[in-house]
């Protein structure tokens, strides 16, 4: 089945302790990308990465770092999470950087106190 | 300035009755997508419909259509005949840029929260 998996999918954390979430699509896309969503902003690209080793960042990506070592993995690393990153977060993948549809994965709902 | 707008926050319609909900976007590129998702409670992000700047003709997907206004800068989702699944959030977002462009971020409206009723 084709689909885009997150890994945690709920997790809470306390400032300033690392942590990973990661992503992982099986459709061989090219493209991959990480929003979050918050209420009443809607959500907003944090970084994206066009292929292996091409990442840029997005509309809102201080506190954030990515990775894309391998086609089908893009994780998100938050250093030293700070409560304002309270989120939920989505990673998309699609097949080029114009494809018209992005897959979304399952959400990732995270709490930093 | 906001890009995509989405005035209302919440609506209700009758189970079987149809509903528009309202975006409109604001790009000086002649190139872009109009795309539609929907959010139920439990999170995940469902597309549901896309239009391309460029189609001639207005998009449909089973009890979704898009109707595209284009000098108008609007994007509205009818659903026909809501069924009391289709209660969930949904977002309009827009892709600047043609198919293959440099970037496919889509720049999301706030959403509104429908709610059917039986």
């Amino acid at each position: 089945e084709a689909q885009v998996t997150q890994n945690p999918r709920y997790l809470i954390t306390v400032t300033g302790k690392k942590l990973t979430v990661t992503c992982s699509q099986n459709m061989n896309h090219e493209y991959m990308s990480w929003y979050r969503q918050d209420p009443g902003l809607g959500l907003r690209q944090i970084y994206y990465s066009m292929n292996v080793e091409v990442t840029d960042k997005g509309d809102v990506p201080e506190g954030y770092k990515v990775s894309r070592k391998e086609k089908r993995n893009f994780p998100l690393i938050l250093e030293s999470p700070s409560p304002n990153q309270t989120s939920l977060y989505f990673c998309a993948s699609s097949l080029t950087s114009g494809g018209h549809e992005q897959y979304f994965g399952p959400g990732t709902r995270l709490t930093v106190t | 300035a906001q890009k995509i707008t989405q005035t209302q926050p919440g609506m209700f319609v009758q189970e079987k009755e149809a509903v528009t909900l309202d975006c409109t976007y604001d790009t000086s590129d002649p190139s872009y997508g109009l795309f539609w998702y929907k959010q139920p409670s439990s999170g995940e992000m469902i597309f549901l419909i896309y239009q391309g700047s460029y189609d001639q003709q207005n998009a449909t997907e089973g009890r979704y259509s898009l109707n595209f206004q284009k000098a108008r800068k609007s994007a509205n989702l009818v659903i026909s005949a809501s069924q009391l699944g289709d209660s969930a959030m949904y977002f309009c977002a827009m892709r600047e840029g043609p198919r293959g462009g440099a970037t496919n971020k889509l720049i999301f409206g706030t959403g509104t929260l429908l709610a059917v009723q039986p």
